[in-house]
């Protein structure tokens, strides 16, 4: 299995520029989430879906953050205008529903740099 | 509400050490335990998990006994190595309701040669 796979790996843009993240979950997992990691406020979970459809959007930080999931195989998470504080790395994780106790599997990340 | 509250890092051990990363969590229910690892540059990597009280979970050499009592989900390791050196995640999910995982802070862990 190819695992959860994100692009791209590192993102440089300036401020106020779009920027798109993409995610291809793992084949077969219902579930995908994105989180945001940063040193000041650690892990934080921005949006999750279900069977492509969004659950809970409440980490999602403003308006200038959208998340879509069009199929079962791809989803972006899009900031639009970017902003430095924005700088961070972003994951993608996916999960079955089979049970409860099914752990995460996280792809490597999107670095962004906002400057 | 859920929480998951891990002992603050980093944590700098010589190599062969024992290693203990405290780990405690709030739930209303009863949920499923996870530990996470991190190593620079990758996501995050599942450990070991535990789904009910009492339930240890093992993995390379790493153990966590699902404690009800105490709430708590503590990690262990007889003898760290160098390459151990990484960010360890705790977290939860119940066993209903809600899909969503509760992480803690992580707790950076350096060996030393």
């Amino acid at each position: 299995d190819a695992g959860v796979i994100q692009s791209p790996r590192h993102e440089v843009t300036e401020m106020g520029q779009e920027v798109t993240l993409r995610c291809k979950p793992i084949s077969g997992h219902d579930y995908l989430f994105w989180y945001r990691q940063t040193m000041m406020r650690g892990l934080e979970l921005l949006i999750y879906f279900n069977n492509n459809v969004p659950i809970d959007d409440s980490g999602m930080p403003e308006d200038r953050f959208s998340a879509k999931m069009p199929n079962a195989s791809f989803s972006t998470l899009k900031i639009q205008p970017s902003e430095p504080r924005d700088s961070a790395v972003y994951f993608c994780a996916s999960t079955g529903s089979g049970s409860y106790n099914s752990p995460l599997h996280f792809g490597n990340g999107t670095r962004l740099t906002v400057t | 509400g859920n929480s998951v509250t891990q002992m603050e890092g980093p944590v700098t051990l010589s190599e062969e050490a024992f290693l203990t990363i405290n780990c405690t969590y709030t739930a209303t229910g009863y949920p499923s335990l996870f530990w996470y690892v991190q190593y620079p540059g990758e996501g995050l990597q599942l450990l070991l998990k535990a789904t009910k009280a009492d339930d240890k979970g093992s993995n390379k050499g790493f153990e966590a006994t699902y404690r009800k009592e105490t709430t708590s989900f503590h990690l262990e390791k007889g003898s760290v190595q160098v390459s151990d050196s990484a960010v360890y995640f705790c977290a939860l999910r119940m066993n209903s309701g809600t899909y969503k995982y509760i992480f803690g802070t992580g707790t950076r862990l350096k060996v030393l040669a």
